[in-house]
């Protein structure tokens, strides 16, 4: 089974603080994702990564930046949290393919910024 | 600009009863429609649709795509306390990601 792990599952914060969220895959997938999920707006793309060291924006990426050192490991970093970032933030993983439209996600990690 | 509409956004039936979500889309380059299931945790993966008229089954839960008036819904029978989640509607186009509309959530009571 494929696994995708999130370090934290729940996190409080302070108003400009550094925050890292943590995520692997071991399913060996090429592309990875970060989503966060508010009520009424779904989920939202913030950044993925095609490949080690290569990142691209989503929809949502103000405020966020990404790092993918390690294929299985895909970090997102708020570098100073703010009241508007406390959310829930999904991870993914995909294998590359043409049709490969299956997303495998985590838990999930809430994080609450004071 | 791409867009997925979900409806109803929310919904309570009773168990037992049939209930069908209805996902819209205005999408360039369209590859396939996905449903996901979530309950208080992580989304899984209930149905990819890349062809249109072929229903996809699982168990009480069914799926079709239709490419000409851009909607898919899914159905489920017979059901149970244990449906009650939200469900996700999501498109693959030319990228990387999968695009999502904001869900339905259906409550189910005994």
């Amino acid at each position: 089974d494929v696994k995708v792990t999130q370090s934290s599952r729940y996190l409080v914060k302070r108003t400009g603080e550094k925050v890292f969220l943590e995520c692997v895959q071991d399913m060996d997938h090429e592309n990875m994702f970060w989503y966060r999920q508010d009520p009424g707006l779904g989920l939202r793309l913030i950044y993925f990564s095609y490949d080690v060291k290569m990142k691209e924006k989503g929809d949502i990426p103000e405020g966020y930046s990404v790092s993918r050192e390690k294929k299985e490991r895909f970090s997102l970093i708020l570098e100073s949290a703010s009241t508007n970032q406390t959310s829930m933030y999904l991870c993914a993983s995909s294998s590359l393919g043409v049709y490969t439209g299956e997303l495998f996600f985590g838990e999930g990690s809430r994080l609450t910024v004071l | 600009e791409d867009k997925v509409v979900q409806s109803p956004l929310s919904l309570v039936v009773h168990e037992g009863d049939t209930v069908t979500l209805n996902c819209s889309y205005e999408v360039t380059n369209f590859r396939s429609l996905l449903w996901y299931k979530q309950e208080k945790k992580a989304p899984t993966f209930l149905f990819m649709l890349t062809s249109s008229g072929i229903e996809k089954k699982s168990g009480r839960l069914s799926s079709i795509l239709d490419k000409k008036e851009l909607f898919s819904i899914l159905n489920i029978t017979a059901t149970q306390t244990g449906d009650s989640a939200v469900y996700l509607c999501a498109y693959s186009n030319s990228g990387y990601a999968l695009n999502f509309g904001k869900g339905t959530s259906l409550l189910v009571t005994p």
